[in-house]
């Protein structure tokens, strides 16, 4: 089966830095996406990473390592709007390039 | 560009009857489309996959006679729940995704009720 974990929940200051940490275990790989949803809403894309490397995107910058099945999300200059649920989430190679998602993160932003 | 919508946005429906959520592509030909279900505090669950014109592919556990999916068109999908259960309620999602890319699109969710 397929097995993506991410730690349950995360509480961070505002103004600090956080890293969401996501591994996989998963029959075949096409890519890795990072998610935002807050509650109640639906997922909005973050970050997309398919070769070994870091993409940076403003405040955001997302890791890969495909040989570690490892992946992070970085957040820098924490804002309290960044409380959320962090999900990572994998593309399977065949079958319509479905998503697998990880457990998700929750997020919490504190003065 | 590359905006989902979802209808309804929330139902409140009584056990035993049905409810149809439909998933559009609002500026895009969405290929496939995907239906999840989130439970609270939980990540999301994929149901199904469907291709326009085509038979959905459901995942292991999920119930085709009762979560019955249409891709009628390139921009249209529906969802219809039969005869619901209070178990059946939870959020449910729909994303599209165009030919050209992996990413997929998120509708803004149904909240379904079964009371």
């Amino acid at each position: 089966g397929q097995n993506i974990d991410q730690p349950t929940e995360m509480t961070a200051t505002e103004g600090a830095i956080v890293q969401i940490n996501c591994t996989y275990q998963t029959s075949g790989f096409n890519g890795l996406f990072w998610y935002q949803q807050h509650a109640g809403e639906a997922p909005t894309f973050l970050s997309y990473n398919v070769l070994d490397g870091l993409e940076e995107k403003g405040r955001f910058s997302s890791f890969l390592s495909r040989s570690k099945g490892y992946s992070y999300l970085l957040l820098k200059e924490l804002q309290m709007k960044d409380s959320a649920s962090y999900l990572c989430a994998v593309i399977l190679t065949g079958g319509g390039n479905k998503l697998t998602f990880g457990t998700g993160t929750q997020l919490k932003v504190e003065l | 560009g590359a905006v989902v919508s979802q209808h309804p946005s929330w139902v409140i429906c009584k056990s035993g009857t049905s409810v149809k959520i439909e998933c559009r592509s609002l500026d895009f030909q969405a290929t496939t489309m995907f239906w999840y279900r989130q439970f609270p505090k939980q990540s999301l669950m994929l149901m199904a996959t469907s291709n326009e014109g085509s038979k959905a592919t459901y995942e292991q556990g999920v119930e085709k006679d009762k979560f019955l999916i249409n891709h009628a068109s390139l921009t249209l999908s529906t969802l219809t729940v039969t005869s619901a259960h209070p178990e059946d309620s939870s959020f449910y999602i729909c994303s599209a995704r165009g030919a050209w890319a992996y990413e997929q699109y998120f509708g803004p969710g149904t909240r379904l009720t079964v009371t």
